[in-house]
């Protein structure tokens, strides 16, 4: 079962212009959310994250909003560049009974296409 | 802060034969985690470790595979008689084992290729 999704596996955009890359769970569980980008060849970097009793965060060009009502979280890039084109992997955690073991479950990823 | 260093970065073996990843984590964090990687997919988390104790196990780790992390510091994935399915980019990470906001560091990974 997945218990996190990006359902667009591509986006594309012009450079300037906004990104916003979508992530929906299902586990009510989950109380702290990241977003990962990852280059060819190389392992996912971190690049922003939201606890559950936030519902937005931003940090420079990039802002991560919550709505865990909807079990729903989006990246929003602005502006956009071409060295944004990456695959960008949303990520949730959570606790296990009475520990949190920091296991990341990651959706399947967005590849993010800027055009110059 | 080095980041986490993982050997070797491509490995291209024959179905049956035995391979052996390593992973070194940053220093100071005490957790310790392998994923795999496929094609199209996110990460997959395999197992984990605080410190030296292997705490979590997946249900994709078949008994072919084996993980030890002696001493708490460097960890070795192990794949016995691998299988074309094996091929995969092995990502190892690891975090400092705060209670919360757990970000992972990852590795560059390990392509394996079973031909």
């Amino acid at each position: 079962d997945q218990q996190v999704k990006q359902n667009s596996p591509s986006l594309s955009v012009q450079e300037g212009r906004i990104s916003i890359l979508n992530c929906d769970y299902t586990n009510s569980m989950f109380d702290y959310f990241l977003w990962y980008k990852k280059y060819p060849a190389e392992g996912p970097t971190f690049l922003i994250s939201i606890s559950s009793i936030k519902d937005k965060n931003e940090d420079g060009r990039f802002t991560v909003f919550l709505n865990k009502s909807a079990k729903h979280l989006s990246l929003h890039i602005v502006p956009s560049q071409p060295g944004d084109s990456a695959v960008y992997f949303c990520a949730a955690s959570g606790r296990q009974g009475s520990s949190n073991t920091g296991k990341l479950i990651f959706g399947q990823g967005t590849t993010l296409q800027v055009k110059p | 802060d080095t980041g986490v260093s993982q050997n070797p970065r491509h490995k291209i073996t024959k179905r049956g034969q035995n391979v052996t990843f390593r992973c070194d984590p940053i220093s100071e964090h005490n957790r310790l985690y392998w994923y795999r990687q496929t094609l199209g997919q996110g990460p997959e988390f395999l197992t984990y470790f605080q410190n030296e104790a292997q705490l979590e196990k997946s249900r994709l780790l078949s008994d072919r595979f084996s993980a030890e992390r002696p001493k708490g510091s460097f960890s070795t994935l192990e794949i016995q008689r691998t299988e074309q399915g094996d091929s995969a980019m092995y990502l190892c990470a690891s975090s400092l084992g705060q209670p919360l906001n757990e970000k992972l560091f990852f590795g560059s990974g390990t392509q394996l290729s079973v031909l």
